[in-house]
């Protein structure tokens, strides 16, 4: 079985709607998380979490809001979808320490926001 | 400001073919992680190395070998022997200690093609 899940992992939505994406883990880390990925631009941090009460934003948080439900779940929402959010989303995780371990990524969620 | 730059968009090879995917990254810290991953055509990311700022030497892993240089702050990657199973998109990342998260800022990314 994976360590890192993402579901779904395609998903087509319409302009407006609430959307949630969710991760899991069984890796035991402490850190989570959420990037997007466009075409061209690489991987861009949108949000991260350290642990359930430690939530914070990263480069592009603009338009999307996470929660950290348990240490093994991170999930993405994204309250009212636009077109420009099309995007291959990914989750990652880390283990805790004062230094930037590996990071290991779930599979993806491709959305389309139409 | 971009972080790291991947100045190779796109790369083709013949199989068998060496090739070195380039890797320039900016820090000011003097702790630095950077990284390696690789996004196959199905998508996902594999992990394929880290490398911390005091350890310069360089690492032979099967074909893949990795040249980290910071007096020209770069970490080079090149596959020898090439095969059609390289073909993918290569990325490499740079974490600063004092980038709070930890997180990765990620290089555009290096399409290799890798033809029979």
């Amino acid at each position: 079985d994976a360590d890192v899940t993402q579901t779904p992992r395609n998903r087509i939505t319409k302009t407006g709607k609430r959307i949630m994406l969710e991760c899991s883990q069984t890796k035991g880390h402490d850190r989570m998380y959420w990037y997007r990925q466009d075409p061209g631009l690489g991987l861009r941090l949108i949000y991260y979490s350290f642990d359930v009460k430690d939530i914070n934003k990263g480069e592009i948080s603009d338009g999307y809001s996470v929660s950290r439900q348990a240490q093994a779940k991170f999930s993405l929402s994204l309250e009212s979808a636009i077109p420009n959010q099309t995007a291959l989303y990914f989750c990652a995780t880390s283990s805790g320490g004062f230094v930037t371990d590996t990071q290991y990524f779930g599979p993806g969620t491709r959305l389309t926001v139409l | 400001a971009q972080k790291v730059t991947q100045a190779q968009t796109e790369i083709s090879v013949v199989e068998k073919e060496d090739v070195t995917l380039d890797c320039v990254y900016e820090t000011r810290d003097t702790t630095y992680y950077l990284f390696w991953y690789k996004q196959p055509p199905s998508g996902e990311l594999v992990f394929l190395i880290r490398r911390n700022s005091f350890d310069e030497q360089n690492e032979i892993s099967g074909r893949y070998s990795w040249n980290f240089q910071k007096s020209t702050s770069s970490f080079n990657f090149t596959i020898t022997a090439s095969q059609v199973v390289d073909s993918a998109v290569y990325f490499c990342a740079l974490s600063e200690n004092s980038n709070s998260g930890y997180a990765l800022n990620f290089g555009k990314g290096t399409s290799l093609l890798v033809t029979p």
